[in-house]
């Protein structure tokens, strides 16, 4: 059960998009499309914003979206704002019938 | 309001046990699979068990397998956390959240709600 592999540190500038990847392999990301991604603020509970890899909760804004390519799933937040500073974990299904977080990415905004 | 409140954390030494507890509110607790989510101080979060809505799907991570166990009473919507031979690398903030779908699997479905946490410190 290695955790999903995510770059520590993703920046950006106002109103850009950044993409945040996840990777796993075929027994979690690639076979299943049960990948979901979580916003977490400092010292609060996540936020789930991503669920089925690419399907957005209600409430959570449009400018989040999920995508997968083989063994890596992906996050791109479109229009970058200063209130999407936070970081941000994937987690995936896997064939142990178990689930697994990644290694969390910080996203900075210039 | 949909609400998980989390309790039974504190100090214990290495070895020992401690019983978390999460109360759900503000939905059908028996209709979902729920989780148990742990974050070390200053670490990413950690999956430790799911258990789908009727106890019959239940996983665990590796580094708890064997030593923690995961319940629920859907009578008094409740899940609990029995982690018994405690070693310091359980130190963390354990989450209880609910799962988002109707899955009968415990550990398919993404997490949309999360209680605050219980902290839990294991050291001599």
């Amino acid at each position: 059960q290695s955790a999903l592999t995510q770059p520590a540190s993703v920046s950006g500038s106002p109103g850009q998009s950044i993409t945040i990847s996840c990777t796993g392999t075929s027994s979690d990301v690639g076979a299943y499309n049960y990948v979901s991604w979580y916003q977490q603020r400092p010292g609060k509970a996540p936020k789930l914003m991503i669920y089925e890899v690419y399907n957005r909760p209600s409430g959570v804004s449009n400018r989040f979206s999920g995508s997968r390519s083989g063994d890596t799933a992906s996050l791109t937040i479109s229009g970058l704002q200063a209130e999407d500073e936070a970081d941000y974990y994937c987690s995936s299904y896997t064939s142990s019938s178990t689930l697994v977080f990644g290694t969390g990415t910080k996203v900075a905004v210039l | 309001e949909v609400q998980l409140v989390e309790s039974g954390g504190g100090l214990v030494q290495p070895g020992r046990s401690l019983r978390l507890s999460c109360a759900a509110s503000g939905f059908t607790f028996d209709d979902y699979a729920m989780h148990w989510v742990r974050q070390a101080p200053g670490k990413g979060l950690e999956w430790v068990s799911g258990i789908s809505w009727n106890s019959g799907s239940i996983g665990y991570a590796d580094s708890v397998k064997g030593r923690f166990t995961i319940s629920r009473d859907n009578a008094k919507n409740s899940l609990y956390l029995q982690m018994n031979s405690l070693r310091a690398e359980d130190t963390a903030l354990y989450y209880c959240a609910k799962a988002f779908g109707y899955s009968t699997s415990c550990c398919v479905d993404g997490m949309d709600v999360w209680g605050q946490g219980t902290a839990v410190t294991v050291s001599s």
